[in-house]
């Protein structure tokens, strides 16, 4: 059975820094696409970043570029997204999810909270 | 990157009744890369379509895709009570994701 867990989320300052993580279960994380997605309080889903499962390439929303980073730990079957600079907009339940881009997400974890706030 | 517009949506519908919802995209979108997902308050999205009209895994048959180009339609055929919940659609682009605005079904 396919699980995805996300930890790491809390409250942080504008400015700090915050990494989450997603422990995966069920399916070898390495050989699928991973994407992140966040919700804002009573918003609609937003796409933050993505990782290929073939080559480990990259890519990210316009909204983060340059301040988030997405990875994996193979030897953990872990997903991360380190977040720097962070700003009160980007306060949003964050999800780790399954997308082997081009076939809709498929498997999503319950989200983790991440409040921006002094 | 390609901005995906949903209708409002009716103001409200009775069970048994049929839905239709729009997903207009700002420019052609490849019926491949267009999905479907329904939300449930407090809940993860779950995937109800891809390539504009492929099930996903465990979806029931009233659940139906259609479209190609910049329109795109999901449509219920007989509305059951657990279907009230917030619908998008999404798109892959060459190099990213966007999400419609979503689409709020609600019971009369």
């Amino acid at each position: 059975e396919v699980r995805l867990s996300e930890s790491g989320g809390g409250l942080v300052q504008p400015g700090g820094s915050l990494r989450l993580s997603c422990a995966a279960s069920g399916f070898i994380l390495s050989t699928y696409g991973m994407s992140w997605v966040r919700q804002a309080p009573g918003k609609g889903l937003e796409w933050v970043s993505h990782i290929s499962g073939s080559d480990g390439r990259t890519h990210y929303a316009e909204s983060v570029k340059g301040r988030f980073t997405i990875s994996r730990d193979n030897s953990k079957n872990t997903l991360y997204l380190q977040m720097s600079s962070l700003r009160a907009d980007d306060t949003a339940v964050y999800y780790c999810a399954k997308d082997p881009w081009g076939y809709g997400i498929d498997y999503w974890g319950q989200g983790t909270l991440v409040t921006v706030s002094s | 990157d390609i901005v995906l517009t949903q209708s409002p949506g009716p103001p409200s519908l009775s069970p048994g009744e049929r839905a239709t919802l729009s997903c207009r995209a700002s420019q052609s979108v490849s019926s491949s890369y267009l999905a479907w997902y329904q939300q449930k308050p407090g809940r993860a999205p779950r995937l109800l379509m891809y390539g504009a009209s492929t099930r996903a895994t465990g979806i029931p048959d009233r659940f139906s895709g259609s479209g190609s180009g910049t329109d795109f339609t999901l449509t219920i055929s007989r509305l059951e009570p657990e279907d009230f919940a917030v619908y998008y659609c999404q798109q892959y682009g060459s190099s990213s994701i966007t999400f419609g605005q979503g689409t709020r079904l609600e019971i009369k």
